[in-house]
């Protein structure tokens, strides 16, 4: 069955320190990742994806096969990034009848300043 | 443009009544989901429509129904509501296929009703 974990329900880092918000998944074939976030009083919306491999709101995320991970990650934290993160895995687009999103439990992100 | 709306933001319902969630995607978009988005539980997948049929269906007893409008608009109905009901339930749209095939598979969600079972 496809899954996406995220371990931490909460985490909290200082202003300009490193962010890491994790995120692993199951699945048997080739998924595809993203992250969405939710800001306070916003509604849900995508973040980055994994196929796009771009940077936004300096944030990255690297999709490792290997290990089934797609960590979420910046280097110098900022106050606006407070906010839910949830990783989604969607399904190769190809896949007609398959096409949900299923998201983790989501990560509460607070930066102390 | 105006993204996906849903109606009412709110909803307060008794057990065993009915409720009736509507969504109202991007203009363009045919596919419209349903995600329900309980304390802790982060968002489970509930329906998706397209072109006006059910096309996929989350792991929900059959007393979570909907159906899709010819204007792609959609509502969700949840019959003999339970307490563990009380959600978020948050609708989202995307693209629509091109001769068959989807070219993203992004979504873009609502912003949410929130029903509350008593």
């Amino acid at each position: 069955a496809q899954r996406v974990t995220q371990p931490e329900k909460l985490l909290s880092v200082f202003k300009g320190a490193p962010v890491e918000l994790k995120c692993n998944y199951s699945y048997s074939g080739s998924p595809e990742l993203f992250w969405y976030v939710q800001y306070s009083r916003q509604r849900l919306q995508l973040l980055l994806r994994h196929i796009s491999r771009e940077s936004i709101k300096g944030f990255t995320a690297d999709l490792n096969k290997g290990e089934t991970s797609f960590h979420l990650k910046k280097p110098f934290a900022q106050e606006e990034d407070s906010a839910m993160y949830y990783c989604a895995l969607g399904y190769p687009r190809s896949n007609f009848g398959n096409e949900k999103l299923t998201f983790g439990t989501g990560t509460r992100l607070t930066i102390i300043p | 443009e105006a993204g996906v709306t849903q109606s009412p933001t709110h909803l307060i319902k008794t057990r065993g009544q009915q409720a009736t969630l509507r969504c109202s995607p991007i203009s363009g978009h045919t596919s419209v989901y349903w995600y329900q988005q309980a304390l802790g539980l982060g968002l489970q997948f509930l329906l998706w429509y397209d072109e006006g049929e059910e096309r996929n269906r989350g792991n929900f007893p059959p007393r979570f129904s909907g159906r899709q409008f010819p204007n792609y608009s959609s509502e969700l109905n949840v019959n003999a509501l339970e307490l563990e009901d009380s959600a978020l339930y948050l609708c989202a749209s995307s693209s629509p296929r091109v001769a068959g095939k989807l070219l993203d598979n992004e979504q873009f969600f609502g912003p949410g009703t929130r029903l509350t079972v008593l």
